[in-house]
């Protein structure tokens, strides 16, 4: 059973600081990395994708991929209130797969 | 360039019967994958269509099925309703352009389904 690991949260952070997701898989196969943010009653909403190890840089996002470790995380700077959300990671499956493997998602809160 | 559509937005059946999604990719996208959101089970994957063909499968029942036309739209149906088919259904579309490390997909706003 392929699994994506998420710590649920609340992450709670002040305005301003930097937020830390982090997100671990089971399946060493797995080719690219997804962070979707998702609003209370919204759909999910793609942030970033990565698939090469090291760092993806996009604004204030920056994604990290070490696949040895198996572990990919989020980074959001000057974190805002409207950042306010459920993080979700989601893996794909492997290659000529659109199926996405997704955490259970970690709520972030960034009081004002 | 518009976004994924799916209509009905919102939906009550009730058991027993039988209902029908349907989902509108972004212009020019190939695959269709449908996912069901529940607070229990998180974001599951159902299935993904691409070329009006079932590729991939995930681990629902028979009472799921979906199909995808010519002009790359998709339809999910769920016979036989039971309580727990309530849920958020979430249709999502990529170009799957043959490079599957840079696949992407981009989500609809869902249908709320409650089986009452």
């Amino acid at each position: 059973q392929k699994e994506v690991e998420q710590n649920s949260g609340p992450l709670s952070v002040p305005e301003g600081a930097i937020a830390s997701l982090n997100c671990t898989y089971s399946d060493r196969g797995s080719q690219s990395f997804f962070w979707y943010r998702q609003y209370s009653g919204k759909s999910p909403e793609l942030i970033m994708f990565i698939y090469s190890n090291g760092d993806k840089e996009d604004g204030r996002f920056t994604a990290q991929l070490n696949k040895a470790s198996q572990y990919v995380s989020l980074l959001i700077r000057d974190s805002q209130p409207s950042d306010s959300a459920t993080y979700l990671c989601a893996v794909n499956e492997g290659p000529g797969f659109q199926k996405l493997v997704f955490g259970t998602g970690t709520r972030l809160l960034v009081s004002p | 360039k518009a976004g994924v559509t799916q209509t009905p937005r919102y939906l009550i059946k009730t058991r027993g019967q039988q209902v029908t999604l349907s989902c509108s990719p972004i212009s020019g996208h190939r695959s269709v994958s449908w996912y069901q959101q529940t607070p229990g089970q998180g974001l599951q994957f159902l299935f993904e269509y691409f070329s009006e063909t079932q590729r991939n499968k995930g681990n629902f029942p028979g009472r799921f099925s979906g199909r995808q036309f010519s002009n790359s739209r998709s339809e999910m149906n769920v016979s036989t309703l039971e309580l727990g088919d309530s849920a958020l259904y979430l249709c999502a579309s990529s170009l799957s352009t043959g490079a599957p490390r840079q696949e992407t997909q981009y989500f609809g706003p869902g249908t709320r389904l409650l089986v009452l």
